[in-house]
């Protein structure tokens, strides 16, 4: 247990669904960050929200629609995707305001458009 | 932007075979570097991490990790591998200054064959 929480773990969807994936930390940290990690890829950063404000989109198509309410939640929702987009889903959480800080992550979730 | 290479996909060692894990990473600033590693059915976790002092770090379970600044390297060692060494191991950079991005590597899958 990392103190990091996603749901679903596995969630099927077809490509005209709407869903949204949701990450809780209840570590005090401020940083929250999305990667999406594919077979033989590098993980690959899609969002990152510090204290609250997206500060980083590394040009992720706009069917994945970040949202972070509070420090400690963050949510991924999903629309009209590809079954290309199916790959695990994981959320990672740090202190921003120090970079030598681990990342706590997830366990992940594992999507897959059909 | 960082970018983190791993030229190692799968590494085939014997129990007690010494270990090490090739990683560049480019980015013309100072960085901060960490190995993570993921255990089959586990969450990402670190393994170890440089970001001054001795570029020689010593992590968990007996792993270690030098940092050569002229070769823009991180490579992760172990002088004797066990069993419950097999995971998937990821080196990971982020800069000291500007957007606290945390970027992967591709990976590298260790299977220690008893």
């Amino acid at each position: 247990e990392t103190g990091v929480t996603q749901t679903p773990r596995h969630l099927v969807m077809g490509m005209t669904n709407k869903k949204s994936l949701k990450c809780e930390q209840h570590l005090g940290h401020n940083a929250m960050y999305w990667y999406k990690q594919s077979a033989k890829k590098p993980l690959e950063l899609m969002f990152v929200y510090n204290f609250k404000e997206q500060t980083e989109n590394n040009s992720v198509p706009s069917r994945f629609s970040p949202e972070c309410p509070n420090s400690s939640h963050l949510f991924l929702h999903l629309h009209t995707l590809q079954p290309e987009d199916s790959a695990l889903y994981l959320c990672a959480s740090s202190q921003h305001t120090d970079r030598t800080a681990e990342a706590f992550f997830g366990q992940g979730t594992r999507l897959t458009v059909v | 932007a960082q970018s983190v290479s791993q030229h190692n996909h799968h590494v085939i060692l014997s129990e007690a075979a010494s270990l090490e894990l090739g990683c560049n990473y480019s980015y013309g600033g100072t960085v901060n570097l960490f190995w993570y590693v993921q255990y089959p059915g586990q969450h990402l976790q670190l393994l170890l991490k440089y970001f001054s002092g001795d570029p020689l770090v010593k992590g968990i379970k007996g792993f270690e990790a030098e940092f050569i600044k002229s070769k823009f390297s991180f490579n992760l060692r172990k002088p004797s591998v066990q069993w419950s060494d097999t995971a998937e191991y990821f080196c990971a950079v982020n800069a000291r200054t500007g957007a606290n991005n945390l970027f992967f590597g591709t990976g590298t899958r260790l299977t220690v064959i008893p």
